[in-house]
């Protein structure tokens, strides 16, 4: 079955500290790649995404992910977080043949200290 | 444009009871999705449709049961609750697949049940 694991469930920074959170995926076939951000009280919104092209996607708030296709990865990096990046972090798939599911991991809670 | 609205945010349901929520989009957009969120799972899909009249389930279906007679509403019902279906649901629609679009979802505030 498909499936989405992220590799941490909780992490704690300080401001200014690099960010790397790990996204593995299981489909072998070709696929849509997404970032989802939380904030606390809010609704699930886009952070970034992977379509076709570069395998290095920027989105808002300098958050970056990468592409590996044969680590099957689409790791999530910010190179300074700030306290304003506190928020949980999904991790999402869409396999892109015929199928109309978006696959969740368990999200990432990050937590920035000021 | 409102995107996706979702109502009630919060409520509080007794073993057995019935509701439904509801979900609609502005966007023009076919697809509509139910998810559930509980801490640590991530995000369960519960029912999808592809457009007005067809729906279909998710990963966690039972329980639950969606309609889709026009395009901007996708209202999921609880049958019986049960504490199980104690949860946080989303409301998400996104555009058809085509060359040019990537699946991605728009969704709702989301919808705070309890069963109790």
């Amino acid at each position: 079955a498909q499936s989405v694991s992220q590799h941490n469930h909780h992490v704690i920074l300080s401001e200014a500290a690099s960010l790397e959170l790990g996204c593995n995926y299981s489909y072998g076939g070709t696929v849509n790649l997404f970032w989802y951000v939380q904030y606390p009280g809010q609704h699930l919104q886009l952070l970034l995404k992977y379509f076709s092209g570069d395998p290095l996607v920027k989105g808002i708030k300098g958050f970056e992910a990468e592409f590996i296709k044969s680590k099957f990865s689409f790791n999530l990096r910010k190179p300074s977080v700030q306290w304003s990046d506190t928020a949980e972090y999904f991790c999402a798939v869409r396999p892109n043949t015929g199928g109309f599911k978006t696959i969740f991991g368990a999200g990432t809670r990050l937590f920035v200290k000021a | 444009n409102a995107g996706v609205t979702q109502t009630p945010k919060f409520r509080i349901l007794k073993i057995g009871q019935s509701m439904t929520l509801q979900c609609t989009q502005d966007m023009n957009h076919n697809y509509m999705y139910w998810y559930r969120q509980d801490p640590g799972m991530g995000l369960k899909l519960i029912y999808y449709s592809v457009g007005a009249g067809i729906t279909d389930k998710g990963e966690v279906p039972n329980g639950y049961n969606v309609s889709r007679s026009t395009t901007e509403d996708f209202p999921l019902r609880l049958e019986l609750a049960a504490p199980s279906q104690t949860s946080v649901y989303f409301c998400a629609s996104s555009y058809s697949l085509g060359a040019t679009n990537t699946g991605e979802l728009f969704f709702g505030e989301g919808s705070r049940l309890t069963v109790l």
